[in-house]
């Protein structure tokens, strides 16, 4: 089993739809979760991060935990073509929040559709 | 401005070559960090550092090396142990804030190919 799993997809949706993008965790202990937007050829770039369960909102994006099934999700309301990217999810172990280590999932490509 | 900065943007390798990866930032960060991606995969850790003249071996640190003489520079070498050393490799680095949520900046990529 993979320590951070995603749907690699590709996940279509329309214009203006939410996409909702979701990634499982492995480790129970795991600390602080991260998701980041990753477009073609390009280093990726924080979206959000999350560590208590429950949700947490940025304009557009919200991330949601829930640590009792081990399963982090991001939505994204009113999507548009330029939300089309690969987002990437990525877990801090147990032991590592000092170090910074982070364990990413395999990411899911989004294509929004105008 | 502070950033992260990665050359060359791309590398060719001959067989049984040594290729040394260039990564400098000028953010002031004291951990530094080196993942390779291959195509449709997530990043994997090869080399981390927190400290100059200190560095811990990540999940994928065979065929690599790495150094870090200074705090501004953590250059990766690609030996000829590493067989396929075909990816995209990510160099990072992180503030020292103590928070579990400080975030990663990255640099723009160094995208590597066997000749």
């Amino acid at each position: 089993q993979k320590e951070v799993e995603q749907n690699s997809g590709p996940l279509s949706v329309p214009e203006g739809a939410i996409a909702s993008l979701n990634c499982t965790y492995s480790d129970r202990g795991s600390q602080s979760f991260f998701w980041y937007r990753q477009y073609s050829g390009k280093s990726p770039e924080l979206i959000m991060f999350i560590y208590s369960n429950g949700d947490k909102e940025d304009g557009r994006f919200t991330a949601q935990l829930n640590k009792a099934s081990q399963y982090v999700s991001l939505l994204i309301r009113d999507s548009q073509p330029s939300d089309s990217a690969t987002y990437l999810c990525a877990v801090t172990p147990p032991g590592s929040s000092n170090t910074g280590k982070l364990i990413f999932g395999q990411g899911t490509t989004l294509q929004v559709k105008p | 401005d502070g950033g992260i900065t990665q050359s060359p943007k791309y590398l060719f390798r001959k067989e049984g070559q040594n290729v040394t990866l260039s990564c400098e930032q000028n953010l002031n960060h004291d951990a530094m960090y080196w993942y390779r991606q291959d195509p449709g995969q997530g990043l994997r850790l090869i080399y981390y550092s927190q400290i100059v003249n200190d560095f811990q071996k990540g999940d994928i640190a065979e065929g690599y090396s790495v150094s870090r003489e200074k705090k501004e520079s953590f250059p990766l070498t690609v030996t000829s142990a590493q067989k396929n050393p075909t990816a995209f490799y990510l160099c990072a680095s992180r503030g020292s804030s103590g928070k579990t949520n400080e975030k990663l900046f990255f640099g723009s990529g160094t995208q590597l190919s066997v000749l």
